[in-house]
């Protein structure tokens, strides 16, 4: 019954790997969001795809990479993981339209990147 | 640029007190939002407040938004040690895309 579902929750590997995270919504919604939480807890927005297209991309590095197969899943992989990626990874989903609902974060992914 | 200020940054009080947290933003917004994470958890949405409103209640909470001074603030009352956890405000700007921007989160520990 996980609305937003994330998997893996931990992940460990070494620097220079490649590595997915994927992330399911069961709620219907159309827009889907990757945030990374360093570990100061700051939250900042990676990524957002509205019905699969790419919406949102922050200036996040190339070596990551979203995918949205469908409007359900959203899944980011990251090539030669480098030591400073490591961090909490959240996957969110919300109903289109100005952000006037809220949104539905999944439970996280914590990378460690040795 | 990160949008949101959290003010204090941690915040340690007696079960059943109120606690009060703060959050500045910087831009012009569409509607401000406080979330709950609980520790080594996701992120749970509590309330949400539109810039054309100034207070609004769900619960124990009570949550005043100031469009002037681009402030809100979160009161928890009667607070209980289930409500340890960080507190983020997010806000969603009126321009460009929408997203959801966090501030720095508040971290509040309830003692028994």
């Amino acid at each position: 019954d996980t609305a937003v579902s994330q998997t893996p929750k931990y992940l460990v590997t070494q620097m220079g790997n490649d590595k997915s995270i994927k992330c399911e919504q069961n709620l219907g919604h159309d827009t889907m969001y990757w945030y990374k939480q360093d570990s100061k807890k700051f939250l900042k927005i990676m990524f957002s795809y509205n019905n699969k297209e790419l919406i949102i991309n922050e200036t996040v590095p190339n070596r990551f990479s979203p995918k949205s197969p469908d409007k359900a899943h959203l899944n980011l992989h990251i090539n030669s993981l480098e030591l400073g990626d490591s961090a909490v990874y959240f996957c969110a989903s919300s109903p289109s339209g100005r952000m006037n609902t809220e949104a539905f974060f999944g439970q996280g992914t914590r990378l460690t990147v040795v | 640029s990160q949008q949101g200020e959290e003010d204090p940054q941690a915040l340690s009080i007696q079960e059943g007190e109120n606690a009060t947290m703060n959050c500045s933003y910087k831009t012009s917004i569409n509607n401000l939002q406080w979330y709950r994470q609980n520790s080594g958890r996701g992120l749970v949405h509590l309330i949400l407040i539109r810039s054309n409103e100034r207070e609004k209640h769900s619960g124990r909470l009570r949550v005043t938004l100031d469009t002037s001074k681009k402030s809100s603030s979160l009161l928890i009352t009667a607070s209980r040690a289930a409500d340890t956890a960080s507190y983020f405000c997010a806000t969603d700007p009126n321009f460009g895309n929408e997203k959801l921007t966090f501030g720095t989160g508040t971290r509040l520990t309830i003692i028994p």
